[in-house]
């Protein structure tokens, strides 16, 4: 299974709305990211797990909050949005070990719109 | 920071025709990977270059790396209309997880 899952494929929330992202894989990666990507934009990295502790974060409001429950899972909840968060949200995952060329493989995406 | 930049932004050929996409990054990497997107979706990776190689080869496509110049090419030979996509080169650092900067992209557009 090479695969990187992502829930939903599309959600619109309000700015008051807590909702919350999901990402699986079974590839036995351990290391796991999250993305951000405007349009017509390239992504961001916005945190970076590895080995299920929280090893980047690379200046996210903290209304963003990740959570990697356990080496195949992670979460990204949302809480009181703005309307500018509006976007694509990528997972990715990488073997996180064995040295520095790891590619990663990417899940097809949430796209968030806040109203 | 965006670290790749990518050029041309946009890039339409015909189908048979070969398509080149440069890279242009500012720091010292461990390697260089080209990724491509398709509408807006997920992240497709093509192919990773290691700081220490020049050229790699992998079906169609084609990479280059020029470290002095801080710079790398992506060739795709034979374009068919499938390869309509985003291409996005991304620099990668780190041990164990890798953190890429990617490019603002190159969008091809790739007609029968």
């Amino acid at each position: 299974d090479t695969e990187v899952t992502q829930t939903p494929k599309h959600l619109v929330m309000g700015m008051t709305n807590k909702k919350s992202l999901k990402c699986e894989q079974h590839m036995g990666h351990r290391a796991m990211y999250w993305y951000k990507q405007k349009a017509k934009k390239p992504p961001e990295l916005m945190f970076v797990y590895s080995y299920e502790k929280l090893s980047i974060n690379e200046s996210v409001p903290s209304r963003f909050s990740p959570e990697c429950p356990n080496s195949s899972l992670l979460n990204l909840h949302l809480h009181a949005l703005q309307p500018e968060d509006s976007a694509l949200y990528l997972c990715a995952s990488s073997q996180g070990s064995g040295g520095p060329h790891n590619e990663q493989f990417f899940g097809p995406g949430t796209r968030l719109t806040v109203l | 920071s965006q670290q790749g930049e990518e050029d041309p932004q946009a890039l339409s050929i015909q189908e048979g025709e070969n398509a080149t996409m440069n890279c242009s990054y500012k720091t010292s990497i461990n390697n260089l990977q080209w990724y491509r997107q398709n509408s807006g979706r997920g992240l497709v990776h093509l192919i990773l270059i290691r700081s220490n190689e020049r050229e790699k080869h992998s079906g169609r496509l084609r990479v280059t790396l020029d470290t002095s110049k801080k710079s790398s090419s992506l060739l795709i030979t034979a374009s068919r209309a499938a390869d309509t996509a985003s291409y996005f080169c991304a620099t990668g650092r780190g041990l164990g997880y890798s953190t890429l900067t990617f490019g603002k992209g190159t969008m091809l557009l790739v007609s029968p």
